[in-house]
């Protein structure tokens, strides 16, 4: 089975900083990666698909890119309602996973 | 609108097995393309995919619960039900089913439902 691991686990940065969160595959799976943003207690939210598009309605400060094993979620200007845990996943065949997560605070 | 609910006991013993319902509305089962998938939770822990039920009734399974896990459709009733045997506390989770469009993957999801097993 494909492994998705995230790094790093956790990062504090300061509003208005640029934030970045890898995701690799153990194997390729072309752009069939996703990003979530779960925020503390609540529904996971699709963010981004196919590596690279803007689910609608996420504020543009979100991106996403990569393609085969190394995938990025970047956020231009950190802002407080980014405060969250942020899930990478897989679709690319029968079996998805999401990534263990990243969780992100304000400094 | 596309919406989603799980519904289901809140409580379960080990060795029981357990159903979840999700109940949805706003999108068709039958169009090409669409699916509905289960996530789990565990508290405090990452996500963890389950299954996939697609149109055609193809059905995919997470290798690690497979031998547990049954996902079928209720057409009539735009519903699909979730079956995993034998449970076991460290099942305790909340379970999310959601919506796979034309997106690809799960783009919408339900409210979740929290199922403790305890004795």
């Amino acid at each position: 089975d494909i492994q998705m691991t995230q790094s790093p686990s956790s990062l504090s940065a300061s509003v208005g900083d640029r934030v970045t969160i890898t995701c690799r595959a153990s194997q390729g799976i072309s752009n069939y990666l996703a990003w979530y943003q779960q925020k503390p207690g609540k529904v996971p939210q699709l963010l981004i698909y196919a590596a690279s598009t803007l689910q609608s309605g996420v504020p543009s400060r979100f991106s996403g890119s990569g393609s085969g094993t190394d995938f990025t979620l970047t956020i231009s200007s950190l802002q407080p309602e980014d405060v969250a845990t942020y899930y990478c996943q897989k679709y690319n065949s029968a079996v998805w996973t999401f990534g263990q997560g990243t969780k992100v605070e304000i400094k | 609108q596309i919406t989603l609910k799980e519904s289901g006991p809140t409580l379960v013993k080990p060795t029981q097995t357990l159903t979840l319902t999700c109940s949805f509305s706003g999108f068709s089962l039958s169009t090409t393309g669409v699916g509905v998938g289960w996530i789990r939770q565990p508290p405090g822990k990452a996500l963890e995919w389950l299954a996939l039920i697609y149109w055609n009734d193809d059905k995919r399974y997470s290798p690690s619960l497979k031998s547990r896990l049954t996902v079928t459709r209720v057409t009539s009733k735009d519903q699909v039900v979730l079956i995993m045997t034998n449970m076991d506390p460290v099942d305790t989770a909340t379970y999310y089913c959601a919506h796979r469009g034309i997106v690809g993957t799960t783009d919408n999801w339900g409210q979740g439902t929290l199922v403790t097993v305890s004795s």
